[in-house]
C-alpha cells in the first residue's frame, strides 16, 4: 500500500489527452512539491516534471503537471505510442521523514 | 555528460551483506546530494535513503533504517550503500540518483539516475 495514490492503469488513443492522479495528505503532497517521473520498459526511470509543474529541459510540452491542495496530476496531451511507460509520482513525506512514491500508472497507448 | 554507474549487486543468502557502490561522472559530485531507490521485480520505485553533498546529514526509509547505511566519498566521485541483514525482502533492482538543484535537500527530484544493480536475496 503506497503512500501516494495512484490509478492502477490509464489508456488512450493517439492523439488525446490522458490525466494520471496522485493522492497524498497534507504531509506529504499538500506540504512539499510533486515530482513525475516516467519509466519506458526495461529502462531506468526519467525525470519528467519537478516542483509540480517544471519541465526540465528536452520534455516535451505535452507534459504538464499540476497540484491542488493534498493531490497532484500528470496530463499527456496529443498522445503518442512512445508514451506507453509506467508513471510515477513522488514527494517528500513530513511525517515519515522520508520520501514516498505512488504505486505507479502502466499507460496504454491502443 | 552525466553519467551514474552501479555496481556491487549480486546473489546473497539472508542475512548477509553488500555494498553497493555508484561512479559518477559528467558533474561536480561534491555539490550534490544523492540518493538510493529501490524497485523490486515486477514492482513499483520505492525510496531507499538520501545524502547530504557532505555526507553530514542522511535520512531512510524505515524498511532499511538500521540496517542500510549511505555513504559518499567525494575525492572517488563514489557514492554507497552498505546493506546488512539482508532478507528477501530486499531483492531488488537498485538505482542511484543525483538530487536535482531545488528545493529542500532530501527531496525525492532525482534529476539523473543510474542503470541500477540488481540485488536477490534467497536460500
Amino acid at each position: 500500500q503506497s503512500v501516494l495514490t495512484q490509478p492502477p492503469s490509464a489508456s488512450g488513443t493517439p492523439g488525446q489527452t490522458v490525466t494520471i492522479s496522485c493522492s497524498g495528505s497534507s504531509s506529504n503532497i499538500g506540504f512539499n512539491d510533486v515530482y513525475w517521473y516516467q519509466q519506458l520498459p526495461g529502462m531506468a526511470p526519467k525525470l519528467l516534471i519537478y516542483k509540480n509543474n517544471q519541465r526540465p529541459s528536452g520534455v516535451p510540452d505535452r507534459f504538464s503537471g499540476s497540484k491542488s491542495g493534498t493531490s497532484a496530476s500528470l496530463a499527456i496531451s496529443g498522445l503518442r505510442s512512445e508514451d506507453e511507460a509506467d508513471y510515477y509520482c513522488a514527494a517528500w513525506d513530513e511525517t515519515l521523514d522520508g520520501g514516498v512514491f505512488g504505486g505507479g500508472t502502466p499507460l496504454t497507448v491502443l | 555528460q552525466v553519467q551514474l554507474v552501479e555496481s556491487g549487486g549480486g546473489v546473497v543468502q539472508p542475512g548477509a551483506s553488500l555494498r553497493l557502490s555508484c561512479v559518477v561522472s559528467g558533474f561536480t559530485f561534491s555539490t550534490y546530494a544523492m540518493h538510493w531507490v529501490r524497485q523490486a521485480p515486477g514492482k513499483g520505485l520505492e525510496w531507499v535513503a538520501v545524502i547530504t553533498y557532505d555526507g553530514s546529514n542522511k535520512y531512510y526509509a524505515d524498511t532499511v533504517k538500521g540496517r542500510f547505511t549511505i555513504s559518499r566519498d567525494n575525492s572517488k566521485n563514489t557514492l554507497y550503500l552498505q546493506m546488512n541483514s539482508l532478507t528477501s525482502e530486499d531483492t531488488a533492482l537498485y538505482y542511484c540518483g543525483r538530487k536535482g538543484s531545488a528545493g529542500g535537500w532530501y527531496f525525492p527530484f532525482l534529476d539523473y539516475w543510474g542503470q541500477g544493480t540488481l540485488v536477490t536475496v534467497y536460500s
